[in-house]
């Protein structure tokens, strides 16, 4: 298995709701990325979890609340989101550091109303 | 830390024309670099990587990349595009810190 699994592929919200993107690796990656992407823009790093701990928090709105229950799963969990936040939400997997690159999972494409 | 940085916003070309995308990275000591491609509605994969070596990288899809040392560049080539290859691409840097530098990408625009 050599795929980045995110589900949903598209998430429309409220405002008000709380709601969450799933994320799931078997490849025995020991680091796990979630970024952001606009339209026609690169990745922007939200959080890094490395060994199932947190090991970076690029500045990101307490909205935005990752959780790594295991090696293989890394969540992230959304509560009363901006209109701002719409974009495609981009969960990745590296062995460790991402010397050898990345994996990219498909998105979750988020839409806030 | 590596950056890099991408000159060419949007190529528009013909099929079976030649591409050349430019990226030029910023001296950080150990020198690895990437070239993710994305194509339109899909998530993003590597075409290929850089560590060590053979300055003259081969990709999948056909695609190849020149590390040039002397001139901080690491330019990906196609020799003759196809439609599908329309697509937005992307050098990046290695992780700092497990950060993955981006560039600010090239939209590639192929016509039939």
């Amino acid at each position: 298995d050599t795929e980045v699994t995110q589900t949903p592929k598209h998430l429309v919200m409220g405002m008000t709701n709380k709601k969450s993107l799933k994320c799931e690796q078997h490849m025995g990656h020991r680091a796990m990325y979630w970024y952001k992407q606009k339209a026609k823009k690169p990745p922007e790093l939200m959080f890094v979890y490395s060994y199932e701990k947190l090991s970076i928090n690029e500045s990101v709105p307490s909205r935005f609340s990752p959780e790594c229950p295991n090696s293989s799963l890394l969540n992230l969990h959304l509560h009363a989101l901006q209109p701002e936040d719409s974009a495609l939400y981009l969960c990745a997997s590296s062995p460790t550091g991402g010397e050898t690159g990345y994996t990219f999972g498909s998105g979750t494409r988020l839409t806030v109303v | 830390a590596q950056s890099v940085s991408q000159h060419n916003h949007h190529v528009i070309l013909s099929e079976a024309a030649s591409l050349e995308l430019g990226c030029n990275y910023s001296y950080g000591g150990t020198v690895n670099l990437f070239w993710y491609v994305q194509y339109p509605g899909q998530h993003l994969q590597l075409l290929l990587k850089y560590f060590s070596g053979d300055p003259l990288v081969k990709g999948i899809k056909g695609f190849e990349a020149e590390f040039i040392k002397s001139k901080f560049s690491f330019n990906l080539r196609k020799p003759s595009v196809q439609w599908s290859d329309t697509a937005e691409y992307f050098c990046a840097a290695p992780p700092n810190d497990y950060k993955l530098s981006f560039g600010a990408g090239t939209t590639v625009t192929v016509r039939a």
